[in-house]
């Protein structure tokens, strides 16, 4: 069965420190993969996708992923974040269900940036 | 271009009561979702239409909960008799395939309280 597993509930960082979010999957064949993010009281936007190719992808606002299909893993990171970052990241992955194709999250981590 | 709106944006209701939910999607997305997003949880699928046909309603409590999009493009989410256990935003999503690497853009949501 497919899931997607993101361990961290919750991370802080300072304002302009470096990032990384995790990510696992486990999916039978190669996942599509996708990030989003949730600002309150607002609905999910694409940060980012994954279909094939260079293992490490861009996305809006200096985003990147990298994906590991050794390691089942599509990691977020930004390399210098700001205090607007703060918001709740999904990972999750497109996959077949008994016939039909669905987005499968995982829980989500909550970001908190510093000041 | 507009994106997918809900409404209403809040709902309160007491256990037994019933509640619709609407969602508009963009223009020309063919695939519609339904979402349940319990606090502090990913989405979940519920249901899903291409034009005014279910694909996948696998995972919708059918007991309680419907779904239609007579016209292919607006649709309605119902709760019949509402239980505690429903408390959890609704998010309605819509794409312009249903294909598994198809980008999904998502509403604000309807924030659901039963009391």
């Amino acid at each position: 069965a497919q899931s997607v597993t993101q361990p961290d509930a919750r991370v802080t960082v300072s304002e302009g420190a470096s990032l990384q979010l995790r990510c696992k999957y486990s999916y039978s064949a190669t996942p599509y993969l996708f990030w989003y993010v949730q600002y309150p009281r607002q609905g999910l936007q694409l940060l980012l996708k994954y279909y094939s190719g260079d293992p490490v992808v861009q996305g809006v606002n200096s985003f990147e992923a990298e994906f590991s299909k050794s390691n089942s893993s599509f990691h977020l990171q930004k390399a210098s974040v700001h205090w607007s970052d703060s918001a709740v990241y999904f990972c999750a992955l497109s996959g077949a269900s008994s016939g039909s194709w669905q987005l499968i999250f995982g829980s989500g981590t909550q970001l908190t940036v510093m000041p | 271009e507009a994106g997918v709106t809900q409404s209403p944006r809040y709902a309160v209701l007491q256990e037994g009561q019933a509640v619709s939910f609407w969602c508009d999607p963009i223009s020309g997305h063919d695939t519609l979702y339904w979402y349940q997003q319990p606090r502090d949880q990913g989405p979940q699928l519920l249901v899903y239409f291409r034009d005014e046909a279910v694909i996948d309603n696998s995972q919708l409590p059918s007991d309680r909960f419907s779904a239609v999009r007579p016209k292919g493009t607006n649709s309605t989410l119902k709760i019949q008799s509402a239980k505690q256990g429903d408390t959890a935003t609704y998010l309605c999503a819509s794409s312009p395939s249903q294909y598994n690497y198809a980008e999904q853009f998502f509403g604000p949501g309807t924030r659901l309280t039963v009391l």
